[in-house]
């Protein structure tokens, strides 16, 4: 079973905010959520992480539902290098890392 | 920042072969994963390492095994290739992230290598 349910594709326009949802409505209380991003022709980056509250790091933001069945990575200004398949990832007290099958984020310019 | 190499991007192999890939992470750091990635199915783990002569089956071992004689050495080997191993084979080891504000704990993250496109014909 899927840990996360994320669009297959989005779109936005170059310098415009992307909102990056996705699903997580079996998480548990220890399950920490990571987002990673890939790049053509590259593995897999670590962007951001988060357990409970909403953070911000110099890539993005992350914002948690209360409930935190769900979640949202946010890029606030999109460039042509933002373009990538993102991954929403669940990591369990063990260590072990859910990937789903991402979303590819075309930036349009 | 943690470097994570893997020796081959491209690998072209004829079924029935051994193929070793091997990656090595600049960090010491104990733990190594390899996984594979293929569209439709993302990435699946295969085995992983928490140590020297340490291994632990994933998801996905059958057709595969590892070996990690030294810490920064992590090897996937597909003893007899078969045209379903073609795929891309992502190796990766944990680096500790700190919270991204102050106060806020931090967390193990994957560090990946760039990739190995295996093909087997």
């Amino acid at each position: 079973d899927a840990k996360t349910t994320q669009p297959n594709s989005m779109e936005s326009n170059e310098e415009e905010p992307v909102h990056l949802p996705c699903n997580h409505s079996t998480i548990s209380g220890t399950d920490y959520i990571h987002w990673y991003r890939q790049l053509p022709s590259q593995g897999p980056e670590y962007v951001i992480h988060g357990l409970t509250s909403n953070v911000n790091n110099r890539m993005a933001s992350l914002a948690i539902a209360e409930d935190r069945k769900s979640s949202t990575l946010i890029l606030h200004r999109a460039t042509l290098r933002d373009a990538a398949v993102y991954y929403c990832i669940l990591r369990d007290p063990g260590n072990q890392f859910y990937f789903g099958t991402g979303t590819s984020l075309t930036v349009i310019p | 920042d943690v470097k994570v190499t893997q020796s081959s991007r491209y690998l072209v192999k004829r079924t029935g072969e051994k193929v070793f890939l091997e990656c090595v992470q600049d960090m010491d750091h104990e733990n190594m994963f390899w996984y594979r990635q293929d569209p439709g199915l993302g990435l699946r783990l295969i085995y992983f390492s928490y140590d020297v002569k340490m291994k632990e089956k994933g998801d996905i071992p059958e057709g595969y095994s590892v070996s990690r004689e030294k810490k920064e050495r992590f090897s996937l080997i597909l003893e007899s290739a078969s045209t379903n191993q073609t795929s891309m084979y992502l190796c990766a080891t944990f680096t500790w992230k700190a919270g991204p504000e102050e106060g806020r704990s931090g967390a193990n993250v994957l560090t990946f290598g760039a990739g190995s496109r295996l093909t087997v014909l």
